[in-house]
């Protein structure tokens, strides 16, 4: 069956500006999360969809992030004002979401976000 | 999840020799899963330990959970050159996860 879907693969745009990262989840998966992933790091947690709520956002770094699940399957990430250092790979999983800590997390390929 | 620490950050091997990367925490984990993440990919997952002391094999690969669910391991015996890319142990806490930063591994055939 279909996997996670992201879109667009890689997004360019200027400081300043506003972005919308999308994430297609695999069909019947209630949970959903948002990472970020810089050079050489590992992925760092930002948001947590269990159904159209966030869970956890513990990890949205500052209020320029926000991020939406209105039908409790595909989700936007919004990030407002863009900084260069909001450079990096945005990657999005979801899994089952009958047990959140030990489900298996299915990722998309990404979304590169490039700041200039 | 709690902090997890990995070390080596980077192994360079032969093909054909083993590899170890190691996965620490200062505090008992409910939960270890190791994911493995290709040059130019996105993590996959590879296995979830879960018990003290637990030890779970997958043909050369072999995971174990310490006793005091501190820390974890991932040895790959004869290790061929589709082994490589960034093997991440990850600890998720109701639905956070938290990834060590990885070991990357690289085969020279």
């Amino acid at each position: 069956g279909a996997g996670v879907s992201q879109t667009p693969s890689n997004k360019v745009t200027e400081k300043g500006k506003y972005v919308e990262l999308r994430c297609d989840p695999i069909s019947g998966h209630t949970a959903l999360y948002w990472y970020r992933q810089s050079l050489g790091q590992g992925p760092e947690f930002l948001i947590y969809f269990q159904g159209t709520g966030a869970a956890d956002d513990s990890g949205l770094p500052n209020d320029r992030f926000f991020a939406v699940r209105p039908e409790g399957s595909v989700s936007t990430l919004k990030i407002q004002r863009t900084e260069r250092g909001d450079s990096a790979v945005y990657l999005c999983a979801s899994s089952p979401g009958t047990h959140p800590s030990t489900d298996t997390q299915y990722f998309g390929p990404g979304t590169r976000l490039t700041v200039l | 999840g709690q902090q997890v620490m990995q070390i080596p950050q980077y192994q360079h091997v032969q093909e054909g020799e083993d590899f170890t990367t190691y996965c620490n925490s200062s505090t008992t984990l409910s939960n270890i899963q190791w994911y493995k993440q290709r040059p130019g990919g996105h993590p996959v997952f590879l296995i979830q330990l879960v018990k003290s002391g637990e030890v779970k094999k997958q043909k050369r690969l072999t995971f174990q959970f310490g006793e005091a669910k501190k820390n974890s391991s991932l040895h790959i015996t004869a290790t061929q050159t589709t082994d490589v890319g960034t093997y991440f142990c990850v600890n998720t806490n109701a639905g956070k996860s938290t990834f060590g930063d990885g070991t990357t591994l690289t085969v020279k055939p």
